[in-house]
């Protein structure tokens, strides 16, 4: 069956370092992968989308790599800030009709 | 990107009553929209995907009867929880397909059934 896996549950670092989120994904060929942010109590909010044919995105602090022959993906947060601290999913889909499939999440804390 | 309310933001009930919770889109016209379910520390399950003018489709597990779903609108869902019981205490999500890939999520219900 598919699944979806982030490997820590919880990441605590200190302010100032890279984060590094992992996402792992078996049983699935999806067209394109997803990272989201959710705060406690809230619904998540959009960050950044890589498509299957991509390698590497960034935006401003964020970068997401997307490896299809190691069914992973990579999601870097640099010069890390505690206002960064929430939960990250990763999502992914087959098609842009299909529906989404959220892994269970990384909690990442940043310490000042 | 699309902004997404719901109502209300949190529910406390008795087991037995009915809850219905509102998914808005403020200003995307939505064919399509998604009702999530989420329990604490586990990742959101997809529970049905609603579409304007006809009936919702429901993933495998989740009960149709149970949860009734209504996409009355282009901007307009909503999720009943019919007899709701402890068991159905949960953070109820809506999201919606903003005309690609990304989804947009209302900030949640949290439903708490006594």
């Amino acid at each position: 069956s598919q699944k979806i896996e982030q490997n820590s549950e919880a990441l605590n670092i200190q302010e100032g370092k890279t984060a590094t989120l992992t996402c792992n994904y078996t049983n699935y060929s999806p067209a394109y992968l997803q990272w989201y942010r959710q705060d406690p109590g809230r619904g998540p909010v959009f960050l950044l989308l890589i498509r299957e044919n991509e390698k590497e995105k960034r935006k401003e602090r964020l970068k997401v790599t997307f490896d299809t022959t190691l069914k992973q993906s990579l999601f870097h947060i640099t010069a890390s800030q505690p206002a960064d601290s929430a939960t990250y999913l990763c999502a992914l889909a087959s098609s842009s009709a299909s529906k989404i499939i959220f892994g269970s999440g990384t909690r990442l804390s940043i310490r000042p | 990107g699309a902004v997404v309310s719901q109502h209300p933001s949190r529910v406390i009930c008795k087991s037995g009553t009915s809850v219905k919770i509102e998914c808005r889109s403020l200003d995307f016209q939505a064919t399509t929209m998604f009702w999530y379910r989420q329990f604490p520390k586990q990742s959101l399950m997809l529970m049905a995907t609603s579409n304007e003018g006809s009936k919702a489709t429901y993933e495998q597990g989740v009960e149709k009867d149970k949860f009734l779903i209504n996409h009355a609108s282009l901007t307009l869902s909503t999720l009943t929880v019919a007899s709701a019981h402890p068991e159905d205490s949960s953070f109820y999500i809506c999201s919606l397909a903003g005309g690609g890939e990304t989804q947009y999520f209302g900030p949640g219900t949290r439903l708490l059934v006594l």
